[in-house]
């Protein structure tokens, strides 16, 4: 069965510290690595995906697929970085399989 | 262009009634999906639409159930409400739909059930 895990309900940082949200799947095959986030106020929105390999905001999201990880990190965490951040790895086999997120990290970053 | 839209965006209703939730897709998406979400569960997949049809299905009961018309927009019903039902309920649309594309959100309605 398909499974996402993001380990912590909570993080909170201090502006400029390193911030990593964990993300970690279980699924059959190989699926397309999303992170989504949700500003105060403001509507759900894709912040990256694996395949682009951008670097958004300053986040990366590095695959690990030994580990079935895709952590996302930022070098220097700014408080307009704080949101409710959710990991989606989708399947690929092209409509077929149920679409499934995270339960989501609430990210708070301190002044 | 312009974005997803869901009507009405807040709703209350009591125990035992029925809602039906709008959703307009970005012009030119073929697919709608809708998710639940709430405090401790998140975000829950209901169903996905995609031309018309119902091509994948969240793990939810048979009081949820939905359509989507030839112009893409999409409609959410949920009968004989329970007070659990209570939730923000958020529609997105992509192109294509499956596991690849990317999903665009909309407002969510707020569902209050007493």
């Amino acid at each position: 069965a398909q499974r996402v895990t993001q380990p912590e309900k909570l993080l909170s940082v201090f502006k400029g510290a390193p911030v990593e949200l964990k993300c970690n799947y279980s699924y059959s095959g190989s699926p397309e690595l999303f992170w989504y986030v949700q500003y105060s106020r403001q509507r759900l929105q894709l912040l990256l995906r694996h395949i682009s390999r951008e670097s958004i905001k300053g986040f990366t999201a590095d695959l690990n697929k030994g580990e079935t990880s895709f952590h996302l990190k930022k070098p220097f965490a700014q408080e307009e970085d704080s949101a409710m951040y959710y990991c989606a790895p989708n399947p690929t086999q092209g409509g077929s399989e149920k679409l499934v997120f995270g339960k989501g990290t609430k990210l708070t970053v301190n002044p | 262009k312009a974005g997803v839209t869901q009507t009405p965006r807040y709703l209350i209703k009591t125990r035992g009634q029925q809602v039906t939730l709008s959703c307009s897709p970005i012009s030119g998406h073929r697919s709608v999906s809708w998710y639940q979400q709430t405090p401790g569960q998140g975000l829950q997949f209901l169903f996905e639409y995609f031309s018309e049809t119902q091509r994948n299905k969240g793990n939810f009961p048979g009081r949820f159930s939905g359509r989507q018309f030839s112009n893409s927009r999409s409609e959410m019903n949920v009968s004989t409400l329970e007070l659990g039902d209570s939730a923000l309920y958020l529609c997105a649309s992509g192109l294509a739909g499956g596991g690849t594309d990317t999903q665009y959100f909309g407002p969510g309605t707020r569902l209050t059930v007493l």
